[in-house]
């Protein structure tokens, strides 16, 4: 059936490390993904979002990459930052969007 | 530009009571919708706009209402709460008619969390 899913619920890294979020999504008609990031008490804010027929898209500081032979999205932050620390989900979009449940990023300073 | 604004931040209901979530975004935007966020599920949509005057109904609508008299506003309407409606409701916009699409993303306001007793 229809899912977005996380491998991991939780992220722990060093400042200034890189910090790789994974994303499964499980229909091929999908056309295009996105990232949100929620830090606490806020709403989702969106990060950057990628085509279904694109493999790799960069923003500042952030990269996404679709792999679509395993149906697998992943949001990678170069430097992470304490003010990277949030709940990240990916949303797929099927004619209407799906949210996956969120990995919480915990930056160590 | 304040975006998408909600009111209020918290409430607390009783069983049986009713009220309104206050929606409203100044970016022009036609669609319009409501989520709830649950612990360990995603977001899940309870009903939409895509513009003045038409509303739909989304994954999980019963037990709301919702109507669209301006492009600015939104309102979400609980008539009879209950305790499994207690979670977090986020409103959120998109310059696209559809839910969201490339370069034209949904833009959340900060949610109203919401107890039932």
């Amino acid at each position: 059936g229809e899912s977005v899913g996380l491998h991991l619920p939780t992220l722990s890294v060093q400042e200034g490390d890189n910090s790789i979020i994974n994303c499964a999504y499980s229909n091929s008609a999908s056309d295009y993904f996105i990232w949100y990031k929620q830090e606490s008490g806020k709403g989702p804010q969106f990060i950057i979002d990628i085509r279904s027929n694109m493999d790799k898209r960069q923003g500042q500081r952030v990269t996404v990459l679709l792999n679509k032979t395993v149906k697998h999205l992943s949001l990678q932050i170069a430097a992470t930052q304490p003010g990277d620390s949030a709940v990240y989900f990916c949303a797929e979009n099927q004619g209407k969007l799906i949210f996956g449940q969120g990995t919480e990023l915990s930056v160590k300073p | 530009n304040a975006g998408v604004t909600q009111t209020p931040k918290f409430q607390v209901l009783k069983t049986g009571q009713s009220m309104t979530l206050q929606c409203a975004q100044d970016m022009n935007h036609e669609y319009m919708s409501w989520y709830r966020q649950d612990p360990g599920m995603g977001l899940r949509l309870i009903h939409y706009s895509v513009g003045a005057g038409i509303t739909d109904q989304g994954e999980v609508p019963n037990g709301y209402n919702v109507s669209r008299s301006t492009t600015e506003d939104f309102p979400l309407r609980l008539l009879s709460a209950a305790p499994s409606q207690t979670s977090v409701y986020f409103c959120a916009s998109s310059y696209s008619r559809t839910a969201s699409s490339y370069n034209s993303p949904l833009h959340f306001g900060n949610g109203t969390r919401l107890t039932v007793t």
